[in-house]
């Protein structure tokens, strides 16, 4: 089974800082994978995805990730924080053989300090 | 539309009540997900239907019966439940087509068992 990690459970910015939130998985062969984010008593949005292609994918709210494979990994960024990001960030993959079941990492909560 | 939504938003029952949440989708998606999400935590997967037929059951306890009566309606019934079971459900879904699956999730039913 693939196994999600997202380094920092909390991660704290200043507003108009450089926000990095950090996603590794564990498959040797490389899944699809997605960024959602969550805010509080909410469903999931997705930001953005990576299936194929271009390793650099950009999504919603300037957010944008890069798919680095010899590193497995889905790092998300956004060049300046804005104090409507402040939510639960999750990671998720799924394999190409069983695409339909997802795993999430366990969540990133994002602060943006004023 | 990208929109999932769910009914109702907020359930209270008790260990012996018998209730039933509900999700419709209007995009054409063929696959159909359940999932329970504690606080702070990522969501965790309970069901999978495709094309109105449960594909993958992540050994949910039989207190939990999903029900999918067309592709663009997806029912949990609830019987019996324990304390332990009160979570925000959250109901997603997809395309089929790999590569194209990203879930769309609802906004979730807050579900408390007194």
């Amino acid at each position: 089974a693939q196994s999600v990690t997202q380094l920092g459970s909390h991660v704290s910015v200043s507003e108009g800082a450089l926000v990095l939130l950090r996603c590794n998985y564990s498959s040797s062969v490389p899944p699809y994978l997605f960024w959602y984010v969550q805010y509080p008593n909410q469903g999931l949005q997705l930001l953005l995805k990576y299936t194929t292609g271009a390793t650099l994918v950009k999504g919603i709210n300037g957010f944008e990730a890069e798919f680095k494979k010899s590193e497995t990994s889905f790092h998300l960024t956004k060049p300046s924080a804005h104090m409507s990001d402040a939510a639960e960030y999750f990671c998720a993959v799924s394999d190409r053989g069983n695409f339909n079941k997802f795993y999430f990492g366990s969540g990133t909560k994002l602060n943006v300090k004023p | 539309d990208t929109e999932v939504t769910q009914t109702p938003k907020h359930l209270v029952m008790g260990m012996t009540n018998k209730k039933s949440l509900k999700c419709e989708q209007h995009m054409g998606h063929r696959a159909m997900y359940w999932y329970k999400q504690k606080a702070k935590k990522p969501p965790e997967l309970m069901f999978v239907y495709s094309y109105e037929k449960l594909s993958i059951n992540e050994s949910v306890p039989s207190r939990f019966s999903p029900e999918c009566p067309n592709s663009s309606l997806l029912n949990l019934h609830l019987h019996a439940l324990q304390p332990e079971d009160s979570a925000l459900y959250l109901c997603a879904s997809s395309q089929i087509t790999s590569g194209s699956h990203e879930q769309y999730f609802g906004p979730g039913t807050r579900l408390t068992v007194t």
